[in-house]
C-alpha cells in the first residue's frame, strides 16, 4: 500500500503571499491530520478532517485552514504569511476506527 | 506543566547496550500512546503504540506503560547505530473521533559504535 503522500516537498515564499500544501492519505484512511513542526515548538497539531468535516483543531490563528475532499485528499492553506510560518508542515493520515496516524514526508517551508 | 514531557538528551548509549527513554503526560483522560521515530531531516516514524498497562515487545523494543504513574518508556535493546533519532512519544485521548496527537518535544538519542 503507498504511504502518505505530500506537494510540494518544499517551498520558499515570502511574507504576506499565501501557500497551499496537499496531502494524500493512505488508500481506504478517511482521517487526515496537519501538524506543524518547528525547532522551537516540536510538533503541534493544527486540525484533522474526516470525510470532507473539520472535526478538531489547535491552537493556531485563522490563517491557517484547511479542507479535504470526497477522496479524502486534504489541503491546508496559510494565508498572510509569517516569517514565524516558516516549518515542517506535517499530514498523517488514520483508518476508520483506528488511533494510529502515519505520517507523510512533509513539506518544508521557508518564509523569506 | 507541558502535557508531555520528555528528556530533550542527548542521551549517548554504547553500541549492543539498551537505550531506555522516557516520557510522562499529564492528562488522566490520555487512553492511547506512541513512539515515533525521527530521523534528522525525516519525518516521524511510528515505532510502536501501547494501550494496556504493562509491557509490549516488539523485536528490539519494548514499550511500557503505567497508567497510575501517567508514564510511558521505549526499551531499545542491542542498540545499533541505525537507531541514532529523535524519539518522540504521542499521546491522545483515544476515543474515536478525537485524533489529535500531543507531542513531547523528543529525546535525542545516539547509538556510540
Amino acid at each position: 500500500k503507498a504511504g502518505v503522500t505530500q506537494t510540494p516537498r518544499y517551498l520558499i515564499k515570502t511574507r504576506g503571499q499565501q501557500v497551499t500544501l496537499s496531502c494524500s492519505p493512505i488508500s481506504g484512511h478517511r482521517s487526515v491530520s496537519w501538524y506543524q513542526q518547528t525547532p522551537g515548538q516540536g510538533l503541534q497539531f493544527l486540525f484533522e478532517y474526516f470525510s470532507e468535516t473539520q472535526r478538531n483543531k489547535g491552537n493556531f490563528p485563522g490563517r491557517f485552514s484547511g479542507r479535504q475532499f470526497s477522496n479524502s485528499r486534504s489541503e491546508m492553506n496559510v494565508s498572510t504569511l509569517e516569517l514565524g510560518d516558516s516549518a515542517l508542515y506535517l499530514c498523517a493520515s488514520s483508518g476508520q476506527g483506528a488511533l494510529t496516524q502515519y505520517f507523510g514526508p512533509g513539506t518544508r517551508l521557508l518564509v523569506l | 506543566q507541558k502535557e508531555v514531557e520528555q528528556n530533550s538528551g542527548p542521551l549517548s548509549v554504547p553500541e549492543g547496550a539498551i537505550a531506555s527513554l522516557n516520557c510522562t503526560y499529564s492528562d488522566r483522560v490520555s487512553q492511547s500512546f506512541f513512539w515515533y521515530r525521527q530521523y534528522s531531516g525525516k519525518s516521524p516514524e511510528l515505532i510502536m503504540s501501547i494501550y494496556s498497562n504493562g509491557d509490549k515487545e516488539d523485536g528490539r523494543f519494548t514499550a511500557q506503560l503505567n497508567k497510575a504513574s501517567q508514564y510511558v518508556s521505549l526499551l531499545i535493546r542491542d542498540s545499533q547505530p541505525s537507531d541514532s533519532a529523535t524519539y518522540l512519544c504521542a499521546v491522545n485521548r483515544g476515543n474515536f473521533g478525537n485524533e489529535k496527537l500531543t507531542f513531547g518535544t523528543g529525546t535525542r538519542l545516539t547509538i556510540i559504535p
